[in-house]
């Protein structure tokens, strides 16, 4: 149980195209995602937080326009990253809580973003 | 939010019992201490979840003293599988934030 999928795994992109990365909490509800950033051989970094029907919670120094954030269901975040640039170029990891898996956060699998 | 201190890496070879210990000295009172292995490009997996005493499961046992300002993170009889990156994040439980420290790489040795 507690399983997190994220999609794609892996996307290369032109500077200033967007890129749209989905999470979904397979077999629980997930009233609360979170998003991260991890950039080599560092730790992750928080992004924001999200709450089902509610707007994101963005972290200090992260762009709320840049990063658009959508938790429209208990199932589905999305994190769209509008005119990507060469240094959006990360590892980019949704974790899920709620439900049946409220007692901590499960992570999906990330998401590698390269910006060309 | 409570910060984190970690040994940086940690060297052990297989077969052997690692004992990872992070320090949270600003742990409140309703925060809950949570371990993750990271392998590259991979997403945290979750280990192990304790409030105060001991926790064990079927892959790690963690160990919380009185004043919860420290926890340890045991491994036993560890793998060449288990290299990896260790983080003990300290926060509410569940829906909570918690912010990640700087890890572990416990690196296993044949």
């Amino acid at each position: 149980g507690a399983v997190v999928s994220q999609h794609p795994s892996w996307v290369i992109c032109k500077s200033g195209t967007s890129v749209k990365i989905e999470c979904r909490s397979l077999d629980f509800q997930a009233t609360t995602m979170f998003w991260y950033r991890q950039f080599p051989k560092q730790s992750l970094m928080l992004m924001a937080t999200s709450n089902e029907g509610s707007k994101a919670t963005y972290e200090q120094g992260v762009e709320k326009d840049k990063f658009l954030i959508n938790h429209a269901s208990l199932t589905l975040s999305t994190l769209t990253v509008t005119s990507a640039h060469p240094e959006d170029s990360s590892f980019y990891i949704c974790s899920a809580s709620g439900g049946e898996a409220q007692e901590t956060q499960y992570f999906g699998p990330g998401t590698r973003l390269l910006v060309l | 939010l409570a910060k984190t201190t970690q040994p940086i890496s940690m060297d052990s070879y297989e077969g052997q019992e690692v004992n990872i210990t992070c320090s949270h000295n600003n742990i409140a009172t309703n925060d809950y201490i949570t371990w993750y292995q990271q392998f590259p490009s991979q997403g945290p997996r979750f280990i192990i979840q304790g409030y105060k005493t001991k926790v064990t499961n079927e892959v790690a046992s963690l160990f919380i003293p009185a004043d919860r300002k420290s926890s340890t993170l045991s491994l036993p009889r560890v793998s060449l599988s288990d290299t990896a990156v260790y983080y003990c994040l300290v926060g509410a439980k569940g829906a909570g934030k918690s912010t990640f420290g700087d890890g572990t790489t416990l690196t296993v040795k044949p």
